[in-house]
């Protein structure tokens, strides 16, 4: 059992370049979502999808989309990179309501030059 | 707007001491609240969580946390402090059923001196 499995772990891009950041969860949770973690400031939500087909603005949603592919699956893209977002992602998925804890992924931490 | 304040930045303890963390929130609802635990180079894992009742909640790994309404705090205590407990800990707030939906304090950096 997995939990939570995120792809890439590490990656360096060039400002104005785009990727897409992976994630699935094997616990069959309703809930993914989306965080950014950079020094100093905690853990800040991007984006996050309550249910299959259908996502939501967090905190820090500019610069970023997201897809849910399916209910194992959410995606983060960046379109045009740009250095500010340089911070390592964390795709977490909360358990149902009865405990409420968040399951994390590895992260991945993103250089954007 | 919910906010979360760690006054503590960094915090260094020699092993065997006791530990505090302190955690003061803003919520305009019953908050739920958590505090988790992040090594380097890894995901945060949950330490201890309060939903209601008991407001002394016992976590993994020896930890405690009091929630006190009048004060809007949630420490993290913990008796005595081993060495393989240097990380960064994270208190969060959250509330209803939007559980993935938490603010996140700043972090505090635990060091252990043996």
């Amino acid at each position: 059992n997995a939990g939570v499995t995120q792809t890439p772990k590490f990656q360096v891009l060039k400002t104005g370049q785009s990727m897409t950041l992976q994630c699935a969860q094997d616990m069959n949770h309703n809930s993914m979502y989306w965080y950014r973690q950079d020094p100093g400031m905690g853990l800040r939500l991007i984006y996050y999808s309550a249910s299959e087909g259908t996502t939501d603005k967090g905190e820090v949603p500019n610069g970023y989309n997201v897809s849910r592919l399916n209910k194992r699956e959410f995606s983060l893209r960046l379109e045009s990179a740009a250095p500010s977002q340089t911070s390592v992602y964390f795709c977490a998925s909360p358990s149902p309501p009865a405990t409420g804890e968040l399951f994390f992924g590895e992260g991945s931490r993103l250089t954007v030059l | 707007a919910q906010s979360v304040t760690q006054p503590d930045i960094h915090i260094t303890v020699s092993e065997g001491a006791s530990l505090e963390l302190r955690c003061n929130y803003s919520y305009g609802a019953t908050p739920y609240l958590f505090w988790y635990v992040q090594s380097p180079g890894q995901g945060l894992q949950l330490l201890l969580k309060y939903f209601s009742g008991d407001t002394l909640v016992q976590g993994i790994k020896g930890f405690e946390a009091e929630f006190k309404r009048s004060q809007s705090s949630f420490n993290l205590r913990k008796p005595s402090v081993h060495w393989s407990d240097a990380a960064e800990y994270f208190c969060a707030v959250g509330g209803g059923t939007s559980y993935g939906k938490l603010t996140f304090g700043q972090g505090t950096i635990l060091t252990v001196h043996p």
